[in-house]
C-alpha cells in the first residue's frame, strides 16, 4: 500500500517569504508528527496530531510556525517569514492508534532559504 | 527531558564482519527505544523497536538491538555486515506508553566496505 507521501520533495524560497508543506498520511492512521531535520543532525520533533487536534506542539521553535490537520487526514506545515536557519529537511510521520509506538515516516521535504 | 546519544559519527567495518552501532538513552519512565534507518534521499526506515520483554531484540535485514537497563544503552548490532548495510542509522526513545514524540540521536554513518 501507500506509504506516507510529502510534497513538495524540494522548495527553495526566499528570506521572508511564506511556505506550506503537504503531509499525506497512510490511509487510516490517526495520529501524524512533523520533525525537522537539519544537516547532520538526528530529527527533531516539532507537533503531534491525534486527530484533527494538536496533541502535543512544543517542539514548534516560534510562532513563525503553524501545522494544522482539519479534517484528520492531510496536515500542511505552515512557515511565516522564512529565514536561512529555517532551511532544512520537513519530516513527516504517521501511525496508527493504539500503535503510535511504530511511525512511518515520508520522504521528507527539503527547503532552502536563500 | 529525554535524550539519546550516539558517540560515534561513523562506523567502518568490513563486510562479513560483526557491526555494533552504539547508543545510550536518558528518559524519566520506561523507555521505548528505536532504531531507524535513512538511506540517501529516502524516509527513514524503521528497524526494530524496544518496549517491554525480552531485552535482545531481533528486527528487519537481520539487524538485532540489545537493551541494557543498567547502563542505559541499546547497541544495534549485525553479525555479519553487507555493503548494502552502508546507511545512516539513528537511535530514538520515547518516553513509555504517554509519550509520543521520538527524540533522535545524532545518527552514526555506517560505511561497509567491501
Amino acid at each position: 500500500g501507500a506509504g506516507v507521501s510529502q510534497t513538495p520533495s524540494n522548495k527553495v524560497t526566499e528570506k521572508g517569504k511564506y511556505v506550506e508543506l503537504r503531509c499525506d498520511p497512510i490511509s487510516g492512521h490517526t495520529a501524524l508528527y512533523w520533525y525537522r531535520q537539519s544537516l547532520g543532525q538526528g530529527p527533531e520533533f516539532l507537533i503531534y496530531f491525534q486527530g484533527t487536534g494538536a496533541a502535543d506542539d512544543s517542539g514548534l521553535p516560534n510562532d513563525r510556525f503553524f501545522a494544522v490537520r482539519p479534517e484528520g487526514s492531510v496536515s500542511t506545515l505552515k512557515i511565516q517569514r522564512t529565514e536561512r536557519g529555517d532551511s532544512a529537511v520537513y519530516l513527516c510521520a504517521s501511525s496508527q492508534a493504539g500503535k503510535t509506538f511504530k511511525q512511518f515516516f515520508g520522504p521528507g521535504t527539503r527547503l532552502t532559504v536563500l | 527531558a529525554q535524550s539519546v546519544a550516539q558517540p560515534e559519527d561513523q562506523v567502518n567495518v568490513a563486510e562479513g564482519n560483526p557491526l555494533t552501532v552504539k547508543c545510550t538513552y536518558s528518559v524519566s519512565g520506561n523507555p521505548y527505544l528505536f532504531w531507524y534507518v535513512q538511506y540517501p534521499n529516502r524516509g527513514l526506515q524503521f528497524l526494530l523497536k524496544y518496549i517491554t520483554g525480552d531485552n535482545l531484540v531481533k528486527g528487519s535485514y537481520g539487524f538485532e538491538a540489545e537493551f541494557n537497563k543498567s547502563q542505559t544503552s541499546f547497541h544495534l548490532k549485525k553479525p555479519s555486515a553487507l555493503v548494502s548495510d552502508s546507511a545512516l542509522y539513528f537511535c530514538a526513545v520515547r518516553e513509555g506508553a504517554a509519550g509520543n514524540k521520538l527524540t533522535f540521536g545524532g545518527g552514526t554513518r555506517v560505511l561497509v566496505k567491501p
